[in-house]
């Protein structure tokens, strides 16, 4: 099946460092999403790119869909100790959504 | 505000003992989706439904059942809990599944369920 190659799998950065993440893909796909989870909570949906090469910015986070439609970058810029938690890419193909392995982020304050 | 709920955030049940996972959605959407979440794994989707079309992954157990009443409401069944059945379960809503669709097709997750099996 479909895989995504989500690193780095940790991150531990000093508060107002930027981060950026990525994804990498075998597969095309139709939109490339950035969730977040909490410990003990649900995914929340950050950012959802539709077209190739599309940038999209959400407050202090900006994420990418690749020219290829096989990755996505999310950066983070500023950071601060609410940031901490694991971020997820997926891609989604139809109603099926395949998630990376995530990347667990730590700030130190 | 409309949201993702479920209930219990967390169950404990014994090994083989039935239990049901409740999810409700106040956001009026077509398609309710169940996840297993292992730790320090990503989700895992078992099934899900299109208003009232069930549609089963091909590598979910038998052991996982589901049920969607309403449009509201959908549990999550297991029927004879293993131990390797303890994980976090997922709900998820979406309004639609187009194929080339774009936000409509957005998955909005509940807080989970955390699951233990004694």
């Amino acid at each position: 099946g479909q895989q995504l190659n989500q690193s780095p799998q940790s991150m531990f950065i000093q508060e107002g460092e930027d981060v950026s993440m990525n994804c990498t893909s075998s597969s095309i796909f139709n939109t490339w999403l950035w969730y977040k989870q909490d410990p003990g909570e649900g995914p929340v949906l950050l950012i959802a790119l539709y077209k190739a090469g599309e940038l999209t910015s959400n407050g202090r986070l900006t994420a990418q869909f690749g020219i290829t439609r096989k990755d996505s970058f999310l950066n983070i810029s500023a950071s601060i100790p609410s940031d901490v938690g694991i971020y997820f890419c997926a891609g989604r193909s139809n109603y099926k959504l395949t998630f990376g392995k995530g990347t667990l982020l730590t700030v130190n304050p | 505000d409309a949201m993702v709920i479920q209930n219990p955030r967390y169950q404990v049940t014994q090994f083989g003992k039935p239990v049901t996972l409740s999810c409700s959605q106040t956001l009026n959407h077509n398609v309710m989706y169940w996840y297993q979440q292992k730790s320090s794994q990503a989700p895992k989707l078992l099934f899900h439904y299109y208003d009232k079309d069930f549609n089963n992954e091909a590598d979910t157990p038998d052991n996982f059942q589901s049920r969607r009443p309403n449009t509201s409401f959908c549990f999550l069944d297991i029927r004879s809990p293993g131990l390797g059945d303890a994980a976090m379960y997922l709900c998820a809503t979406s309004r639609d599944t187009v194929t080339s669709g774009g936000a409509e097709n957005e998955q909005f997750f509940g807080p989970g369920t955390r699951l233990t099996v004694l």
